[in-house]
């Protein structure tokens, strides 16, 4: 089945306390991308990749790194969580930049 | 300035009726792509239907079609027959950014409720 699995599903931490949550694809989807959803603020992108080792910047970007050493994987990864960082996490992936985006489940992040 | 405007935070269909849902964008690039997405309560994202900007006629995808006025940089949602399954948030989205096409853009979203 093709799909994009997100992993944790739900996560509470602690400030300053490192955190990943992982991302893959079964579709061989070259691009892929993060989102942080708000009330309100729809989805804004945090970082995006077109390709292995090849990533970029979102509107949101702050805060957050990436990785992209194999296609089918792109880890978000949180150095220091904030408070202002508790939100929903969606992870997508696409075949082309102008197709259709297939989303992961969400990760809901609370930070204390 | 927002990107992407959706005026509806809220709305309410009877079933069976057909419902319109506003999405109006601003973007400089001559190319782009015109998204909808449904997200239910239960919170997935769902892939609804796809506007490119020099597609010549409207998408339609089963009982969703986007009435797509370039001009007026509008790409609204037509729900035919609504179902009380169509109840969820509706997010309307672009991908700008010739030649990538790598920025996508939401709008806030709009909440349907579809009434027995």
């Amino acid at each position: 089945e093709a799909q994009v699995t997100q992993n944790p599903r739900y996560l509470i931490t602690v400030t300053g306390k490192k955190l990943t949550v992982t991302c893959s694809q079964n579709m061989n989807h070259e691009y892929m991308s993060w989102y942080r959803q708000d009330p309100g603020l729809g989805l804004r992108q945090i970082y995006y990749s077109m390709n292995v080792e090849v990533t970029d910047k979102g509107d949101v970007p702050e805060g957050y790194k990436v990785s992209r050493k194999e296609k089918r994987n792109f880890p978000l990864i949180l150095e220091s969580p904030s408070p202002n960082q508790t939100s929903l996490y969606f992870c997508a992936s696409s075949r082309l930049p102008y197709t259709e985006a297939f989303f992961g489940q969400g990760t809901r992040l609370t930070v204390v | 300035a927002q990107k992407i405007t959706q005026t509806q935070p809220g709305m309410f269909v009877q079933e069976k009726e057909a419902v319109t849902l506003d999405c109006t964008y601003d973007t400089s690039d001559p190319s782009y792509g015109l998204f909808w997405y449904k997200q239910p309560s239960s919170g997935e994202m769902i892939f609804l239907i796809y506007q490119g900007s020099y597609d010549q006629q409207n998408a339609t995808e089963g009982r969703y079609s986007l009435n797509f006025q370039k001009a007026r940089k509008s790409a609204n949602l037509v729900i035919s027959a609504s179902q009380l399954g169509d109840s969820a948030m509706y997010f309307c989205a672009m991908r700008e950014g010739w030649p990538s096409y790598d920025k996508v853009i939401f709008g806030p979203g709009t909440s349907l409720s579809v009434i027995p």
